[in-house]
């Protein structure tokens, strides 16, 4: 089946470093990918709709110039939080849409990567 | 506004059934997904229902009625390890998924 990997798992930096965060479809390609954020015992929040070879389409109340996103390639998009604050500890998941055994385009999500700013 | 419906916790005994609802209010639509999230991990694709009836798939199954905005997810023969929460996904006019805020499943021994 399909697999989105998404690097690194977990991460730890100090206030004021901006930190990168990969995702990648390893088996097929992906002209568009996801983003979210996952406060805990929160749904998923979408962040972010990332365009391969164009700009990304941020949802409403989500600061384009702090959350950096590039999509190179069909199978690379990453997701940069620069200047990182306390607030911006969370759980950030990484989706993209494949076809799926019954048919319908699936999100299949990378398995998140948990970033504490200290 | 669009809105999806699902209780936010259940609790339910190993090897039991246990039917999780969802309602939704969206935009049209061109789909209904369910997923499964296991604590601190991403979510993994259950399953797919477009046209009313039910899906079955294993031990999970999933039912649509479209005319009335309602969705179920029912598993069966409970373990311990269906301990999660399950979200309720709408794919909207525009393609966009609305998501449920999830229903955390407990499974008591």
């Amino acid at each position: 089946g399909a697999v989105v990997s998404q690097h690194p798992s977990w991460v730890i930096c100090k206030s004021g470093t901006s930190v990168k965060i990969e995702c990648r479809s390893l088996d097929f390609q992906a002209t568009t990918m996801f983003w979210y954020r996952q406060f805990p015992k929160q749904s998923l929040m979408l962040m972010a709709t990332s365009n391969e070879g164009s700009k990304a389409t941020y949802e409403q109340g989500v600061e384009k110039d702090k959350f950096l996103i590039n999509h190179a390639s069909l199978t690379l998009s990453t997701l940069t939080v620069t200047s990182a604050h306390p607030e911006d500890s969370s759980f950030y998941i990484c989706s993209a849409r494949n076809q799926g055994d019954s048919g319908a385009n699936v999100l299949t999500f990378g398995a998140g990567s948990r970033l504490t700013v200290l | 506004g669009q809105n999806i419906d699902q209780p936010t916790e259940m609790t339910a005994t190993e090897g039991a059934i246990v039917q999780i609802n969802c309602t939704y209010q969206t935009s049209g639509f061109n789909g209904l997904f369910w997923y499964q999230q296991h604590a601190g991990e991403a979510p993994t694709f259950l399953s797919y229902n477009v046209l009313d009836g039910l899906e079955e798939k294993g031990r999970f199954s999933s039912f649509l009625s479209r005319s009335k905005g309602y969705s179920y997810l029912l598993l069966k023969e409970l373990q311990m390890k269906d301990s999660a929460s399950y979200l309720c996904a709408v794919l909207d006019s525009n393609y966009q998924l609305i998501w449920g805020a999830g229903t955390k499943l407990i499974i008591k021994p």
